[in-house]
């Protein structure tokens, strides 16, 4: 029951231009979206948040976008740099008044270019 | 900045053994979880705990697992009879409060041979 989709396993990008890792999801109840970038041995790390009562929100070079009636969301990351390389998860929950737990996609591998 | 953490990083076992897993989440979070990532898959959800008690469960978490608050900083997580499908990365994580990120610790790899 994939309720959270990356469609893309891996990404390559030139270091310096724009990365754009993108996310579907199924459950039109979900209505907190967050994006996580995890190296390996390592947990997941938060980067960015969205709910559903908006369509954008920005923090330094990350952006992410949401369209509700697509249900779909994306993480742009300009510009990319080297320390960016990790897998990033798309992770999505809905409300439950505060116990609501994350459903996470299967990752996107994104590698920097120098 | 806070951390949760977790211990051991890694913990190999025989099958039909219980483990225990470890968890300190950051000290003024009020909801604590368990997930796994079998290696290659999904971070998947086992179970959530908040006000003494298990919120929400999934399928994973079946009889063979529990998850205690036995003080006011750990949260465990023990499996009584472990299996080889049970091999995985298994992450704690908190949260202070609805619609804040989930705080990660750095994982317990268990290996089941």
């Amino acid at each position: 029951d994939q309720q959270v989709k990356q469609n893309s396993p891996s990404l390559s990008v030139q270091e310096g231009r724009i990365s754009i890792l993108n996310c579907d999801y199924t459950n039109s109840m979900f209505d907190y979206f967050l994006w996580y970038k995890k190296y390996p041995a390592e947990g997941p790390t938060f980067l960015i948040s969205i709910s559903s009562i908006k369509d954008k929100n920005e923090d330094g070079r990350f952006t992410v976008f949401l369209n509700k009636s697509a249900k779909h969301l994306s993480l742009h990351i300009v510009p990319s740099q080297p320390g960016d390389s990790a897998v990033y998860f798309c992770a999505a929950s809905g409300t439950n008044f505060g116990n609501e737990k994350l459903t996470f996609g299967t990752g996107t591998r994104l590698t920097i270019i120098p | 900045e806070p951390e949760v953490t977790q211990t051991p990083s890694h913990q190999v076992t025989q099958m039909g053994q219980e483990v225990i897993l470890r968890c300190v989440p950051i000290s003024n979070h009020l909801y604590f979880y368990w997930y796994r990532q079998i290696l290659g898959q999904k971070v998947e959800f086992l179970v959530s705990f908040y006000n003494n008690e298990i919120s929400e469960k999934s399928e994973i978490f079946d009889d063979q697992f529990s998850v205690e608050r036995p003080d006011g900083s750990n949260f465990t997580l023990k499996i009584r009879s472990t299996k080889l499908e049970d091999s995985a990365m298994y992450f704690c994580a908190s949260r202070d409060r609805a619609y804040s990120p989930l705080h990660f610790g750095n994982g317990t790899r268990l290996t089941v041979t």
